[in-house]
């Protein structure tokens, strides 16, 4: 069974600049959650999608969104980079049905250079 | 609010002697508790939970976890540790077993160092 793809893998961009990034998770996967790592702030929980629906959101700012495809596939979208948005960007994939599977399984992320 | 915090930021263990990477956790209701690992520039690799029954866990690599409901933590162990488990190590929470909503939150992370 294919992993959590997320592409790019490296993306470089201008301060005030946009960026969309994407997530296919695991095939019968319908949960997508978003996390942003940096070494000062850690891992911080972005938003989730189930079922094309944001279902929970963290505390980041409006210019951060995100959707979700029928075919379960999700972007999530920067809008007015700032320098402080350099991170490894991580998709986590999931059933989604709070059942005793629960967990996530991870893509290998993508490394946003705000310059 | 639910948290999870990892009280230390590194870990330094000499190959073939025992680890231990401390979590402890703050959440309401039952929680389920994972610990992840995450090798560079990559991301973060499941390595075992806790939902319920018994309260020592095993998982991936020969590692295991005890749930301490009284002391609400969670320590990543293994008996003899290896130069290639040197990595970055994080605990994390989901609460609730059948909401919904429910999120997972993640410890800041432990650096494990293993020196020959």
């Amino acid at each position: 069974k294919a992993g959590v793809t997320q592409t790019p893998r490296y993306l470089i961009k201008t301060r005030g600049q946009q960026v969309t990034l994407s997530c296919s998770p695991i095939s019968g996967h319908r949960s997508v959650s978003w996390y942003q790592q940096t070494p000062g702030q850690g891992l911080q929980f972005l938003f989730e999608y189930f079922s094309e629906t944001q279902r929970n959101k963290g505390n980041f700012p409006g210019r951060f969104s995100g959707r979700q495809f029928s075919n379960s596939r999700s972007e999530m979208n920067v809008s007015t980079l700032e320098l402080g948005d350099s991170a490894l960007y991580l998709c986590a994939s999931s059933d989604g049905t709070g059942g005793v599977q629960m967990g996530y399984t991870f893509g290998s992320g993508t490394r946003l250079t705000v310059v | 609010a639910q948290s999870v915090a990892q009280p230390e930021d590194q870990v330094n263990v000499a190959e073939g002697n025992p680890l231990t990477v401390k979590c402890t956790y703050s959440v309401s209701g039952n929680p389920y508790l994972f610990w992840y690992v995450q090798y560079p520039n990559r991301g973060l690799q499941f390595l075992l939970k806790y939902i319920t029954g018994d309260n020592l866990v095993k998982g991936s690599y020969g590692f295991e976890a005890e749930f301490n409901k009284s002391q609400t933590s969670f320590h990543l162990k293994k008996p003899s540790a290896l130069v290639s488990d040197s990595a970055l190590y994080f605990c994390a929470v989901r609460e609730g077993r059948y909401s919904s909503a429910s999120k997972i939150i993640f410890g800041s992370g432990t650096r494990l160092s293993i020196r020959p």
